[in-house]
């Protein structure tokens, strides 16, 4: 069935560095995706999405790489700040309007 | 403000007890999302409406689970004869049609149900 996970449960980076989160996905007729943070106690907020007709898509200090080929997807954060430090989730539209989540990736950034 | 609004934040009931959620979206938006989120998981979809359709529902809501967007705008979740394994957070999210296009969703700050 259709599944979302990610690589590594738990990242740490150095203030200052960049971060590099890993999510891998099983359907491939996934046509669009989107990557959320969440802080403790709060709802997923949204970052970044991109449709399945693209392979990468910045934002302001984020870029989403999505490799078709291998069913993979990935979030990129320039300039790791303490404010990052997050759980984040990367989604994926399957059929209908029924996204998928992945478990998480929680980040953590060190001083 | 303007995001998703969940209402009440925090609900602690016996088992057994009925409780009702409410969530009111991003005005401008027409489609609806109820999900829920058990500690150290993603999100699980539940439902989703567009306008006052329930369009979409998830194996994961029984028949214990009902919910409503009467006029299109803000949604009920209902939970009858609550069980232990209904602890979770209930997350509320909305989005826009974009014609062809998808549009993300947006999460509202969810509300999280203790079952004693």
């Amino acid at each position: 069935g259709e599944s979302v996970g990610l690589h590594l449960p738990t990242l740490s980076v150095q203030e200052g560095d960049n971060s590099i989160i890993n999510c891998a996905y099983s359907n491939s007729a996934s046509d669009y995706f989107i990557w959320y943070k969440q802080e403790s106690g709060k709802g997923p907020q949204f970052i970044i999405d991109i449709r399945s007709n693209m392979d990468k898509r910045q934002g302001q200090r984020v870029t989403v790489l999505l490799n078709k080929t291998v069913k993979h997807l990935s979030l990129q954060i320039a300039a790791t700040q303490p404010g990052d430090s997050a759980v984040y989730f990367c989604a994926e539209k399957g059929y209908g309007q029924n996204f998928v989540f992945g478990p998480g990736t929680r980040l953590s950034v060190l001083p | 403000d303007t995001g998703v609004s969940q209402d009440p934040r925090h609900k602690i009931t016996k088992r057994g007890q009925n409780v009702t959620f409410r969530c009111d979206p991003i005005s401008e938006h027409n489609r609806l999302y109820w999900y829920r989120q058990t500690l150290g998981q993603g999100p699980e979809f539940l439902t989703y409406f567009q306008n006052e359709a329930q369009l979409e529902k998830s194996r994961l809501l029984s028949d214990r689970f009902s919910a409503e967007r009467p006029k299109g705008s803000f949604s009920t979740l209902e939970i009858q004869r609550t069980e232990q394994g209904d602890s979770a957070m209930y997350l509320c999210a909305s989005s826009a049609t974009g014609g062809r296009s998808n549009q993300p969703q947006h999460f509202g700050d969810g509300t999280r149900l203790s079952i004693l």
